[in-house]
């Protein structure tokens, strides 16, 4: 079973604070992926990594940053938060294209 | 517009009956995937289905990929499969997956 960690699993931060969230897999997946989750948009993505030191722009990547410094983790960057970015953010990996996604527990984040 | 349309966006069953899912593409696509959700949890992946027909235990999921559709039966439906299902779309051309906005289920007693 993959196991694909994220942290902070809540976090609280004030408008044009920078914050970061990390994510960690284990299962050695070459892709890796970060989404937003809010009501009414189903999950968007924002940023993915073919592999360590690789990182290519999702469908929204505007206002994030992504950094990839080995094949297990995976990190989302928000350098000015801002209130607009408050939602449920998913990591996820897979082992190739066409593969499922194997999705961590999410982290809140309300920006205010 | 949206690129992954489900149907319906909520659906009441009492428990026992059957449930269908419906999830239409506007694009092409490679593959499809089902996910299920609880209320503030994370995503498992029911099947992921590139083509065809699957089956796993009282979920089955139909999938035509040149008709850009795919559907997820729930039979005999239980109270714990309450929750959202989701699907999802690889589209063709690159790694992307684009979700729809999900099933909200919910299965009462």
């Amino acid at each position: 079973e993959a196991a694909v960690t994220q942290s902070p699993r809540n976090k609280v931060a004030v408008t044009g604070g920078k914050v970061t969230l990390s994510c960690n897999q284990t299962n050695n997946h070459n892709n890796m992926y970060w989404y937003r989750q809010d009501t009414g948009h189903g999950l968007r993505l924002i940023h993915y990594s073919y592999g360590a030191g690789s990182t290519e722009k999702g469908d929204i990547p505007d206002g994030y940053k992504a950094s990839r410094p080995s094949q297990e983790n995976f990190s989302l960057i928000l350098e000015l938060a801002t209130p607009s970015q408050t939602s449920v953010y998913f990591c996820a990996s897979g082992d190739r294209r066409g593969d499922t996604q194997y999705f961590g527990p999410g982290t809140r984040l309300l920006v205010l | 517009g949206q690129q992954v349309q489900q149907s319906p966006t909520s659906l009441v069953l009492q428990e026992g009956e059957n449930a269908e899912l419906q999830c239409n593409f506007s694009t092409s696509l490679n593959s499809m995937q089902w996910f299920y959700q609880r209320p503030g949890g994370s995503l498992i992946s029911v099947f992921y289905n590139p083509s065809g027909t699957k089956q796993s235990g009282r979920l089955t999921s139909t999938t035509v990929i040149k008709e850009r559709r795919s559907s997820l039966h729930i039979s005999s439906s239980q109270i714990t499969d309450s929750g959202t299902y989701l699907c999802a779309m690889e589209r063709t051309g690159g790694y992307k997956v684009v979700f729809g906005s999900g099933t909200r289920l919910l299965v009462s007693p």
